[in-house]
Parts: structure tokens; C-alpha cells; sequence
């Protein structure tokens, strides 16, 4: 059964990076069938696709966030990151992150982390 | 504003079977097959419906999945309590800037 564990910060200052880990078990992050994806929800509202990773190291990202997004993959460890840079109170959300088939479909999930951007 | 289109909200009374619609474009909906989750109150989604139709190991049959052009609809028969949930539709958006799109999510109560 694989599973995924959100770690990282739950208050980040304005303009400063949010930096959150997933940490896969019972699975590998460098299976070459699946992406690992971040997505995130605003309290109260809908789900926001952030991006993915492939185990090489290739990523795909929101058009909205691109700027602003960098995911990363490290295969010693079976995890994968999330940094997203110049936080404003918009982004406070919470984030998950999930396992993403070669058809898009996220078929398991975090328990999700919430992130709070306030000074 | 969603890229994909569902309704806010949806009822039912227990046994009844309730249709959740989801519309899109040519670019997602019309070229990508479709998947829904069901998200329970304080948890992570779940994934219901893959590939338009499939269910994964473990969701009853109960629950159904079709799509039709740029639109597509999840149903769920004998209507329970808890199937309480919002109710999100999700497909891959293959315009300029391609990702992954959602539904702005249905909320169904059960009466």
C-alpha cells in the first residue's frame, strides 16, 4: 500500500519560500509509470494543480505558478519537494501531495499539510 | 472560475440516485479521459472514478462514471448517508500551457 506524508513549515512570512517534503512509503518515487504531483486547496474552496515530477528529474507545472515553482526529486531518500517562492496570504492553502498516473489520475494521497502565509 | 464546470451543490434522499454534471472544452474534457474524487469533510480526496468509468479496487458500484463529448457525469445510486461529500471532476488540459484542471467541486447532501 503505498503512502505519502506531507512535512514542513505551517506558518510562512510574506514574500518569503514555502518549502514542503513528501515522503513516500511503500512505493518508489523513481518508478518510471507514475508523476508525483503537489496540489493544494485555499480553506473553504476548490483543488489547484500545482505540478509534477518524473523520477528523471523532468517537471510539469501550473501556467499560473510557474514563475514561482519548483519541485524536486531525491531517489536516496524516496521523497519529493515542493519550494513556492514570494508568498502572499493567497497562498495559504492546504497542500497535497499524491501519486499521479500516465492518465492524470492522482490515485493516492497525502493526508495534506496545512500552510499558513501571514507576518 | 473553474476551467471545468460543476454544479455547487447536489441532493438526494437516501436509495435515490443523484447525477453529478461536468462540463468542459475541446481541449480537456473532449481529448482526455476524465476522473472524479470524493472528499470527505477534514480529508484528503479520493480518487472514485479513473479513465471516464473505472473504478479502483474498493468503491462500490454504486458509484458510475460516463462522458460524452466535452461533458461527463458521475452517478451515484442507492444514495447513502455517507456519500455526504464534495464531489470533484479532474482531466488534463492540452491547450498552450497544458496541466491538470479541476471542477470548481459539487457539494452533495444527503437529506
Amino acid at each position: 500500500q503505498v503512502q505519502l506524508q506531507e512535512s514542513g513549515p505551517g506558518l510562512v512570512k510574506p514574500s518569503e519560500t514555502l518549502s514542503l517534503t513528501c515522503t513516500v512509503s511503500g512505493g518508489s518515487v523513481s518508478s518510471g509509470y507514475y508523476y508525483w504531483s503537489w496540489i493544494r486547496q485555499p480553506p473553504g474552496k476548490g483543488l489547484e494543480w500545482i505540478g509534477y515530477i518524473y523520477y528523471s528529474g523532468s517537471t510539469h507545472y501550473n501556467p499560473s505558478l510557474k514563475s514561482r515553482v519548483t519541485i524536486s526529486v531525491d531517489t536516496s531518500k524516496n521523497q519529493f519537494s515542493l519550494k513556492l517562492s514570494s508568498v502572499t496570504a493567497a497562498d495559504t492553502a492546504i497542500y497535497y501531495c499524491a501519486r499521479e498516473g500516465v492518465k492524470h489520475d492522482l490515485d493516492y494521497w497525502g493526508q495534506g499539510t496545512l500552510v499558513t502565509v501571514s507576518s | 472560475q473553474s476551467v471545468l464546470t460543476q454544479p455547487p451543490s447536489a441532493s438526494g434522499t437516501p436509495g435515490q440516485r443523484v447525477t453529478v454534471s461536468c462540463s468542459g472544452s475541446s481541449s480537456n474534457i473532449g481529448s482526455s479521459p476524465v476522473n472524479w474524487y470524493q472528499q470527505l469533510p477534514g480529508t484528503a480526496p479520493k480518487l472514485l472514478i479513473y479513465t471516464n468509468t473505472q473504478r479502483p479496487s474498493g468503491v462500490p458500484d454504486r458509484f458510475s462514471g460516463s462522458k460524452s463529448g466535452t461533458s461527463a457525469s458521475l452517478a451515484i445510486s442507492g444514495l447513502q448517508s455517507e456519500d455526504e461529500a464534495d464531489y470533484y471532476c479532474a482531466t488534463w488540459d492540452d491547450s498552450l500551457n497544458a496541466h491538470v484542471v479541476f471542477g470548481g467541486g459539487t457539494k452533495l447532501t444527503v437529506l
